[in-house]
């Protein structure tokens, strides 16, 4: 089972900071990885899937790169509206796997 | 638009069998490459995918909770049901279902059941 490990679990960063959240794959998944967005309380959202490509309505401040086993989602100005929780997806193969999160707090 | 809304009861007893249902719009689970899941969310912790049923009745599971779980469809309702046999404590958590086209991100999601395990 491929497994996946997102770094870092928690964040604090202020309004206008640039943020990068990782996540490592334990085998290759091409570009078969996706990126939610979840608020508490709420369902989670696809930002960005197939490791870069933006989901439509999302804004232009949040991209992912990646490919293999090593991605990222970087927010380019942080914004009030993304302190959230963010979780990264692998497709490639079931049993689908979640990192752990990395939840993004106001400093 | 896509939507999906699930449904099942709130509080189940240890050992009960859980049966949720998810009720979707704006696809059909009959069209090549379209695929309903389940995910569930412990309160604070992270996602944990479950069961995916394809269009064509093709179903995959998590290996953990495998012997436990059973996905179904019934494309002429436009519903997917999940049932779980067993139920504890633990399994106590918001179940969400999620419409996919392909491979990629389930998209959208349901606004998710939250499901005690209490007796």
């Amino acid at each position: 089972d491929i497994q996946m490990t997102q770094s870092p679990s928690s964040l604090s960063a202020s309004v206008g900071d640039r943020v990068t959240i990782t996540c490592r794959a334990s085998q290759s998944i091409s570009r078969y990885l996706n990126w939610y967005q979840q608020k508490p309380g709420k369902a989670p959202k696809v930002l960005i899937y197939a490791a870069s490509s933006l989901q439509s309505g999302v804004p232009s401040r949040f991209s992912g790169s990646g490919s293999g086993t090593d991605f990222t989602l970087t927010i380019s100005s942080l914004q009030p509206e993304d302190f959230a929780t963010y979780y990264c997806h692998q497709s490639y193969s079931t049993p689908y796997a979640f990192g752990q999160g990395t939840k993004l707090e106001i400093k | 638009q896509i939507t999906l809304k699930e449904s099942g009861p709130t509080l189940v007893k240890p050992t009960q069998t859980l049966t949720l249902t998810c009720t979707f719009s704006g696809f059909s689970l009959s069209t090549s490459g379209v695929s309903v899941g389940w995910i569930r969310q412990p309160p604070g912790k992270a996602l944990e995918w479950l069961a995916l049923i394809y269009w064509d009745d093709d179903n995959r599971y998590s290996p953990s909770l495998r012997t436990r779980l059973t996905i179904t469809k019934d494309t002429s309702k436009n519903q997917v049901v999940l049932t779980m046999t067993n139920m504890d404590p633990v399994d106590t958590g918001t179940y969400y279902c999620a419409h996919r086209s392909g491979q990629f991100a389930f998209d959208p999601w349901g606004q998710g059941t939250l499901v005690t395990v209490s007796s």
